[in-house]
């Protein structure tokens, strides 16, 4: 079982650089996150998607753009890069819109120099 | 929206030792009470949740029990071990929304 698969796991950005972030789920879930992570902040919506075709600015938006490719990937995209968006980043999928269990990725660790 | 805090941090427990985090919310609508374990390297994973309507529930060392009053719930793990080290988050909302908001984290650390 697959489940929530994010591409590349560790980037390297120079600042201005641009890059996408690729999260796929195999669950047929219909929605789908991207969080941040950073030390002492715990994890921080960025957008999310509550089912194909919609996207949502969650708690810390600025600075990113989403795509809901499909129902099964959702991509998370730097246009230009800065040193305060280094951090680590998840993408995690549940089956509902409604309160229950998210699945996450294993993230994707980004540096932005 | 939530503003959720956990106590304490850190924790540092000797294995075979019970270890308790807690975690308190603001919003009065929230009915869904999940708590995830973060082991190094990996994502978040649900270890255990309750809903509003049951004061406690258990999964074998693992527990969780909510105080609706106060608004506040907990994570009670006995007899710990050396691989309940990882950092815990707890993420109260209602079960009408789309999004969790989490705590910051509490490290729990085992010592053998």
């Amino acid at each position: 079982n697959a489940g929530v698969t994010q591409t590349p796991k560790f980037q390297v950005l120079k600042t201005g650089q641009s890059m996408t972030l690729q999260c796929a789920q195999d669950m047929n879930h219909n929605s789908m996150y991207w969080y941040r992570q950073d030390p002492g902040m715990g994890l921080r919506l960025i957008y999310y998607s509550a089912s194909e075709g919609t996207t949502d600015k969650g708690e810390v938006p600025n600075g990113y753009n989403v795509s809901r490719l499909n129902k099964r990937e959702f991509s998370l995209r730097l246009e230009s890069a800065a040193p305060s968006q280094t951090s680590v980043y998840f993408c995690a999928s549940k089956t509902g819109t409604s309160a229950g269990e998210l699945f996450f990725g294993e993230g994707s660790r980004l540096t932005v120099l | 929206g939530e503003n959720v805090e956990q106590h304490p941090s850190t924790l540092s427990v000797q294995e075979g030792d019970s270890a308790v985090i807690k975690c308190t919310y603001s919003d009065s609508a929230s009915n869904y009470f999940p708590w995830y374990k973060q082991e190094l390297g990996k994502g978040p994973q649900l270890i255990i949740d309750i809903r509003s309507n049951v004061g406690e529930k258990k999964d074998q060392r693992i527990a969780v029990t909510l105080n609706k009053t106060a608004k506040h719930f907990s994570l009670h793990i006995t007899e710990t071990q050396p691989e309940d080290s990882a950092v815990y988050f707890c993420a109260p909302t209602y079960s009408g929304y789309s999004t969790l908001t989490f705590g910051k984290g509490t490290m729990l650390l085992v010592s053998p």
